[in-house]
């Protein structure tokens, strides 16, 4: 089964420090990735995904990602990060077809930037 | 364009009350899902829909039923309410798979069963 990991619980930066959060994955076939963010109280907002083509992905809010097959990664990464970041982070995996519809979620990892 | 709404947003419960969450999308998509999401385990998928009129299993589907009669609509029922289900319940629909689109999310019911 298509699954993802997300190894940090908790990562704490300071504001304009970079920002990374970990995702690693195990699928059979070629992976589609994808990042979601979770601000307190609200509903899971897409931020980016990875589906074939450059292995550095942009995204929203001046997020991107970075596809790594040898080391079967897709880490998030900020350059610069703000106080306004603080959230919780979800890496997923679409599962395979005829079911690739599915999104199969990690644990989350919960972001702090403090100012 | 509301995208994906949640009624409720918060629900208190007794042990063996039962209860419907609505979904509602406007976005025309053809597959709904529902999740619930508890600390340290990410969304579990519930149920989940890939037209009108059909629902399938998810991973956790057991104390729970939906029902698909509108495209627009996905509902979600505890007919017996347990402790255990105490969590928040996450509603969420995508267009067809052949873009690999990305989900898109309600804003949550937050459910507490005493």
């Amino acid at each position: 089964a298509q699954s993802v990991a997300q190894p940090e619980d908790q990562v704490n930066v300071a504001e304009g420090n970079p920002l990374t959060v970990k995702c690693t994955y195990s699928v059979s076939g070629n992976p589609y990735l994808f990042w979601y963010v979770q601000y307190p109280n609200r509903g899971l907002q897409f931020l980016l995904k990875y589906i074939t083509g450059d292995n550095l992905v942009k995204g929203s809010y001046g997020f991107e990602a970075e596809f790594n097959k040898s080391q079967t990664s897709f880490h998030l990464k900020k350059p610069s990060a703000l106080v306004s970041d603080s959230a919780l982070y979800f890496c997923a995996v679409r599962d395979l077809p005829p079911n690739d519809y599915k999104l199969s979620f990690g644990a989350g990892t919960t972001v702090t930037v403090r100012a | 364009n509301a995208g994906v709404t949640q009624t409720p947003k918060f629900r208190v419960l007794k042990t063996g009350q039962s209860m419907t969450l609505l979904c509602a999308q406007d976005m025309n998509h053809e597959y709904m899902y529902w999740y619930r999401q508890d600390p340290g385990m990410g969304l579990r998928l519930i149920h989940y829909s890939v037209g009108e009129g059909t629902t399938a299993k998810g991973e956790v589907p057991d104390g729970y039923n939906v029902s698909r009669l509108k495209k627009q609509n996905f509902l979600l029922g505890l007919e017996s309410a347990a402790p255990s289900q105490t969590s928040v319940y996450f509603c969420a629909s995508s267009p067809l798979a052949g873009d690999y689109n990305e989900q898109f999310f309600g804003p949550g019911t937050r459910l507490t069963v005493l």
